[in-house]
């Protein structure tokens, strides 16, 4: 079975600077990776995804993500962060058989960002 | 049009009594899930169900059952409601390859 697992629970960033958020996975097959945002007070909106092909996967909002297989991970960057990106992120992980169902989501990282 | 809907979005109920939340999605996806988020923001999920068959049934007290009267519909019956099943209840659904579509959750409040 896959898990994931997000080392940082929480990240204070300046407004403008850049960030990283980490994630990384344990499988022992193939897998598609998701980053998900949830805003305080709503549900979790798809940030992107990466399913096959370039490594790294743009998504909304200025975010980016690089699938490293090697190293099992799937960071979450931003190069200049907003007040409006404080939010709790989430990464998950589907084994490829599943096609893109049936997911493990990790603990979340609280992104604050400060002015 | 909302994709995942759920109803209601706050609901404050006592110890003991039943309750039930609702889902529906308008995305035509085949596959309908139930999550659980605690106070730590951490997703467990509870349920799923996939063409009205259940496929996933995590280690869940058996007082939660879901129900799907078709794909479009997933519905959380709570029995004898718990202090500890206060939480985030979120509904999503998705399809091969698209990710889950969130509804905007339930946060449930027993007292």
């Amino acid at each position: 079975a896959q898990s994931v697992t997000q080392l940082d629970s929480q990240v204070p960033v300046f407004e403008e600077a850049p960030v990283e958020l980490r994630c990384n996975y344990s499988s022992s097959v193939s897998v598609y990776l998701f980053w998900y945002v949830q805003y305080p007070n709503q549900g979790l909106q798809l940030l992107l995804k990466y399913l096959s092909g370039s490594t790294l996967v743009k998504g909304i909002n200025g975010f980016e993500a690089e699938f490293n297989k090697s190293q099992t991970s799937f960071h979450l960057r931003k190069p200049s962060v907003h007040i409006s990106d404080t939010a709790e992120y989430f990464c998950a992980v589907s084994e490829a058989e599943d096609y893109g169902q049936n997911f493990v989501f990790g603990p979340g990282t609280r992104l604050s960002v400060l002015p | 049009d909302t994709a995942v809907s759920q109803t209601p979005k706050y609901l404050v109920t006592q110890m003991g009594n039943d309750k039930s939340i609702k889902c529906e999605q308008n995305l035509g996806h085949d596959t309908m899930y139930w999550y659980k988020q605690d106070s730590k923001k951490f997703l467990k999920i509870m349920f799923s169900y996939n063409n009205k068959e259940l496929i996933i049934n995590e280690t869940v007290p058996n007082r939660f059952s879901p129900k799907s009267p078709d794909k479009a519909h997933l519905n959380l019956h709570i029995n004898s409601l718990e202090l500890g099943d206060s939480a985030v209840y979120f509904c999503a659904s998705s399809q091969a390859l698209s990710g889950y579509t969130f509804g905007s959750g339930t946060r449930l409040t027993v007292v």
